[in-house]
């Protein structure tokens, strides 16, 4: 059964420091990895998605790595800003059952 | 552009009372539609999927059900509610069965008191 994990659970920098989320899965036979930001109350925004065949992903100040054989992705949010506070969960497919998802890594950016 | 409603934003239910959550998702044809429950600490769970009208596919055993009466809606319910399906609520939809991003609706916050 896949397992996603995400550390650490919770994170707190200052505004304009770099930061890596990390999340790692059990099962690397996968096909894609999503990261997905949510806001308090609020549903996922989908922020990138890596296939399987490419080894990262880059948006804006965003940059997601995917190395499958060790089981591990990375978000790398750039120059952090307080609007960047937020929930950041990754997701990998199970068969053609929806995701699984880690429980994500709440982030504060301190102002 | 696609977009995908969902609705109530926050429900407060007693046990025992029936449920019917909405999710309907516009400018797309033949969506995959999901349900997902995000209990506190617990992470999202997969409630129920479906890759057409009618067709729904279970992923844990539990005192919910799902329905598809049209492409674009797709319905949870319960007859009786336990105070265990208190959570967040969350409709999301895909182009294709797991090869494309997945999109998600604001949710729904059900309390069950």
């Amino acid at each position: 059964k896949q397992e996603v994990t995400q550390i650490p659970a919770a994170l707190s920098v200052p505004e304009g420091e770099n930061l890596v989320l990390n999340c790692s899965f059990t099962d690397s036979a996968i096909y894609n990895l999503q990261w997905f930001r949510q806001d308090p109350g609020k549903g996922l925004t989908s922020l990138l998605l890596i296939q399987s065949s490419q080894r990262e992903q880059t948006s804006g100040r965003l940059n997601a790595s995917l190395d499958k054989s060790s089981g591990r992705s990375t978000l790398y949010i750039a120059a952090s800003q307080p609007g960047d506070s937020a929930t950041y969960l990754c997701a990998v497919p199970v068969g053609a059952d929806g995701l699984t998802f880690g429980k994500g890594t709440h982030l504060i950016i301190q102002p | 552009s696609q977009t995908i409603h969902q609705w109530p934003a926050t429900l407060v239910q007693p046990v025992g009372s029936p449920l019917s959550l909405e999710c309907t998702v516009e400018g797309t044809s033949n969506p995959n539609l999901y349900w997902y429950r995000q209990a506190a600490g617990r992470g999202l769970q997969l409630l129920f999927y479906s890759v057409g009208i009618g067709q729904i596919s279970s992923e844990v055993p539990q005192n919910l059900s799902a329905s598809r009466p049209q492409d674009r809606q797709f319905i949870l319910s319960s007859k009786k509610l336990l105070l265990s399906d208190s959570g967040f609520y969350l409709c999301a939809w895909s182009p294709t069965l797991g090869d494309e991003k997945l999109f998600f609706g604001s949710g729904t916050q059900l309390s069950v008191l």
